[in-house]
């Protein structure tokens, strides 16, 4: 099977830009999901083929891939950004979640 | 708009079993690869199983492999996980997430004596 990592957390100030990585060897050839989780709610996509955000998310939401890392980034990180963050692939005949990352905003 | 509305969650004792439902609208049902999600408290997401739109294709996690079964009922809209031997270890919120896009509002299974 394989595995996602991802770091433990982030923090930013207000205004500034946080980055989430996502990092697994099976990311060269596949796609990910990321999905943000606030407390005590159910998880939201944010970014699916590791760069297309669906309709509804805020532009300062940002994908990117290189090689074996899916990179999500928040421009201008606002205070309702604070939550989990999940990244997701499929490969193999099942599904594997990163560790997740907690995005702390102050 | 999207609806994802899951029942079936309880409290059962270790060893015991339970069924989680899932149903879903605002797209055709049987177009979509359906998934269970859970998380444990206070822990991260854990893909448990999938099912393909025709209902012909199961996957599972080996941690539920042998003990739960998944299946769905295209004309009903509705999802399944049937799950059987349950141990401690299966205390989690249960997500069922069509397509892995739209994520219903969880169900809480306690395994507890």
């Amino acid at each position: 099977s394989f595995e996602l990592t991802q770091p433990s957390s982030v923090s930013v100030s207000p205004g500034q830009t946080a980055r989430i990585t996502c990092s697994g060897d099976v990311l060269a050839k596949k796609h990910v999901r990321w999905f943000q989780q606030k407390p005590g709610q159910a998880p939201a996509l944010v970014m699916y083929r590791d760069t297309e955000r669906p309709p509804g998310i805020p532009d300062r939401f940002f994908g990117s891939s290189s090689g074996t890392t899916v990179t999500l980034t928040v421009s201008g990180a606002q205070f309702e950004d604070e939550a989990d963050y999940f990244c997701y692939s499929a490969a193999d005949n099942r599904g594997v979640f990163g560790g997740g990352t907690k995005l702390t905003v102050l | 708009e999207v609806q994802v509305l899951q029942s079936g969650g309880g409290k059962v004792q270790p060893g015991g079993s339970l069924r989680l439902s899932c149903t879903a609208s605002g797209f055709t049902f049987s177009d979509y690869v359906m998934t269970w999600v859970r998380q444990a408290p206070g822990k991260g997401l854990e893909w448990v199983s999938a099912i393909s739109g025709s209902g012909d294709i199961t996957y599972y996690a080996d941690s539920v492999k042998g003990r739960f079964t998944i299946s769905r009922d295209n004309f009903e809209n509705t999802l399944y996980l049937q799950m059987s031997s349950l141990g401690a270890d299966d205390t989690a919120v249960y997500y069922c997430v069509p397509n892995m896009d739209y994520w219903g509002q969880g169900t809480l299974v306690t395994v507890s004596s």
